[in-house]
């Protein structure tokens, strides 16, 4: 098992380009999530899927969207990048909302100048 | 809402004992857990706690204490792969998906 995978691991983007940021599990799980990590912020969640057609909004959901597109996978999308996006993002799965143990992808390293 | 408060860096040797304390404010209670995350690296689940109590899993334990909103991991026989951040989460208000404290940075000198 791959277990949550992401890509891509490295994106550079210009203010005002769009990207999409993928995610896949292997595990079966119901729920997924995004997260962004800054230095001295910890994680903080944009938007999760508790389940497959369903989507809501986290934390820090502006500037964002988000595709649950079957249960292995859920996207995010940027549609106009601006350098406040510069992040490491998380995707992460669990078996429900309820669990608390979450399965992490390894990230992408985002920068927007 | 959901806040959580941890000490932002800890320090030790190898062979040690240390404590990570988290302390939280929620609307509605699920337990707590505890990720740990080696730097540029992906955050691994270590422990759940929905019982006040130690909960013990080899050189780690975590601890619970809902009356007084308090939590700790307590890290055994420190080792310089311990070296790492940690960060105690709490279930949101709708109770499906985690919110985390901003994460403690540890680090273990020989």
């Amino acid at each position: 098992n791959a277990g949550v995978t992401q890509t891509p691991k490295f994106q550079v983007l210009k203010t005002g380009q769009s990207m999409t940021l993928q995610c896949a599990q292997d595990m079966n799980h119901n729920s997924m999530y995004w997260y962004r990590q800054d230095p001295g912020m910890g994680l903080r969640l944009i938007y999760y899927s508790a389940s497959e057609g369903t989507t809501d909004k986290g934390e820090v959901p502006n500037g964002y969207n988000v595709s649950r597109l079957n249960k292995r996978e859920f996207s995010l999308r940027l549609e106009s990048a601006a350098p406040s996006q510069t992040s490491v993002y998380f995707c992460a799965s669990s078996h429900r909302g309820a669990s608390h143990e979450q399965y992490f992808g390894p990230g992408t390293r985002l920068t927007v100048t | 809402g959901q806040s959580l408060e941890q000490p932002s860096e800890v320090t030790a040797v190898e062979g040690a004992i240390v404590q990570i304390n988290c302390t939280y404010q929620t609307s509605g209670f699920y337990g707590l857990s505890w990720y740990q995350q080696h730097d540029g690296g992906a955050p691994t689940f270590l422990s759940y706690n929905a019982l006040d109590g130690l909960e013990e899993t080899g050189r780690f334990s975590s601890f619970l204490s809902r009356s007084d909103s308090y939590g700790y991991l307590l890290l055994q026989e420190l080792q310089m792969k311990d070296s790492a951040s940690y960060f105690c989460a709490v279930r949101d208000q709708a109770g499906t998906a985690l919110i985390f404290g901003k994460g403690t940075t540890l680090s273990v000198s020989s």
